[in-house]
């Protein structure tokens, strides 16, 4: 029962660097996000996938691009990392009806130096 | 826009007791779905509970119950007899209908004490 690896967990990068965070999905969801989590601040939505070949904005999108590789899989990637990007990144999914929760991999802690 | 707001960023609660966390929301959809979720110091984030905006009835989860006043635009989760392993951040989040991303509020963390 994997659900939603996120991979890696920790990373630690310079500022400028560029970096792909990876997440699968092995539920068959349609639906894909990408948050990130920053103290006092709560889950804040990056970009998502509704479903394989869409990808749209969310709150936070500025510094970073996405793809949906195939319905398993949604990158995120910084192209050139920068301090403020300093946070936890939390993968989700989504399938079925819109009573259905969001199932969430268990997160990458990512420093930018 | 949907806002979700929890006003109690730290709750005390003993154990055995039971506790009540604050969620009001705002949004003009007629429909829209309300979940709880529980992060523990160990980071990942597990869904507790769900209520529809058209349910009738208060979703109840084992110790978890939601209480939902709609014309108030509160969906409070209420935890009974809390027990140590409930300490943890606890997230309100609102869907409009469909597969629209959820919108979290910033949470509030609830230490249990023995």
């Amino acid at each position: 029962n994997a659900g939603v690896t996120q991979t890696p967990k920790f990373q630690v990068l310079k500022t400028g660097q560029s970096m792909t965070l990876q997440c699968a999905q092995d539920m068959n969801h349609n639906s894909m996000y990408w948050y990130r989590q920053d103290p006092g601040m709560g889950l804040r939505l990056i970009y998502y996938s509704a479903s394989e070949g869409t990808t749209d904005k969310g709150e936070v999108p500025n510094g970073y691009n996405v793809s949906r590789l195939n319905k398993r899989e949604f990158s995120l990637r910084l192209e050139s990392a920068a301090p403020s990007q300093t946070s936890v990144y939390f993968c989700a999914s989504k399938g079925g009806a819109g009573n259905q929760p969001q199932h969430f991999g268990d997160g990458t802690r990512l420093s930018i130096l | 826009a949907q806002k979700i707001t929890q006003t109690q960023p730290g709750m005390f609660v003993q154990e055995k007791e039971a506790v009540t966390l604050d969620c009001t929301y705002d949004t003009s959809d007629p429909s829209y779905g309300l979940f709880w979720y529980k992060q523990p110091s160990s980071g990942e984030m597990i869904f507790l509970i769900y209520q529809g905006s058209y349910d009738q009835q208060n979703a109840t989860e084992g110790r978890y119950s939601l209480n939902f006043q709609k014309a108030r635009k509160s969906a409070n989760l209420v935890i009974s007899a809390s027990q140590l392993g409930d300490s943890a951040m606890y997230f309100c989040a609102m869907r409009r209908s469909g597969n629209t991303p959820l919108v979290f509020g910033k949470g509030t963390r609830l230490s249990v004490i023995a």
